[in-house]
């Protein structure tokens, strides 16, 4: 069965600094993948999403993701994080078979210091 | 306005009330979602259905009982929930059952029991 690591449980990085979250996951072929963000009290949105093609994906807010098949990694990068960008980020890994299903990782709660 | 409503927000409810938590979507979805957030524990996939049939029912107590009448309305009846019930209903749609589009998810409702 497909699985989805976030190493990170939480992170601290200061206002202006560059951010990279990591996702491992674990699968036999290419699986779909997604970046979600959940703020304080709210639900997840979606941030991205990999399901072909270029390796590297541009998604809303500035952010972007690589996907590496050789490292089973997902990463989300950010050149310079600001301070709403405070939240809860989940990685999420979807199998494309007949019945697909998106298992979503632990998530990683990102803290930002003025 | 994320395109999908959620109510109520919060909600305490005895262990022997009964209560029903709504969603809705108007975005043209053909799949709607209900998932578990509970602290310190990943999003548990609950129940999916796919134009208004169940498509996965995940090992969920009887106590939870889904409900959906139209591709735009969505309905999780409670009753004789346990303390540990306490968590984030989180309710998703997308544009068909697989999810590989990705989720929009609503903001939620924040239940307690006691």
């Amino acid at each position: 069965a497909q699985s989805v690591t976030q190493p990170d449980i939480h992170i601290t990085v200061s206002e202006g600094a560059s951010l990279e979250l990591r996702c491992n996951y674990s699968y036999g072929a290419t699986p779909y993948l997604f970046w979600y963000v959940q703020s304080p009290g709210q639900g997840l949105q979606l941030l991205l999403k990999y399901f072909s093609g270029d390796t590297l994906v541009q998604g809303i807010k500035g952010f972007e993701a690589e996907f590496k098949r050789s490292q089973s990694s997902f990463n989300l990068r950010k050149p310079s994080v600001h301070w709403s960008d405070a939240a809860e980020y989940f990685c999420a890994v979807g199998v494309p078979t007949s019945y697909d299903k998106v298992i979503f990782g632990p998530g990683t709660s990102l803290s930002v210091i003025p | 306005e994320t395109g999908v409503t959620q109510t109520p927000r919060h909600l305490v409810m005895g262990m022997t009330n009964k209560k029903s938590l709504k969603c809705e979507q108007h975005l043209g979805h053909n799949a709607m979602y209900w998932y578990k957030q509970s602290a310190k524990k990943p999003l548990e996939l609950m129940f999916v259905y796919s134009l208004e049939e169940r498509v996965e029912n995940n090992s969920v107590p009887s106590r939870f009982s889904p409900e959906c009448p139209n591709s735009s309305h969505l309905f999780l009846h409670l009753h004789t929930l346990q303390p540990e019930d306490s968590a984030l209903y989180l309710c998703a749609s997308s544009p068909d059952w697989g999810g590989a589009d990705g989720y929009t998810f609503g903001s939620g409702t924040r239940l307690t029991v006691v």
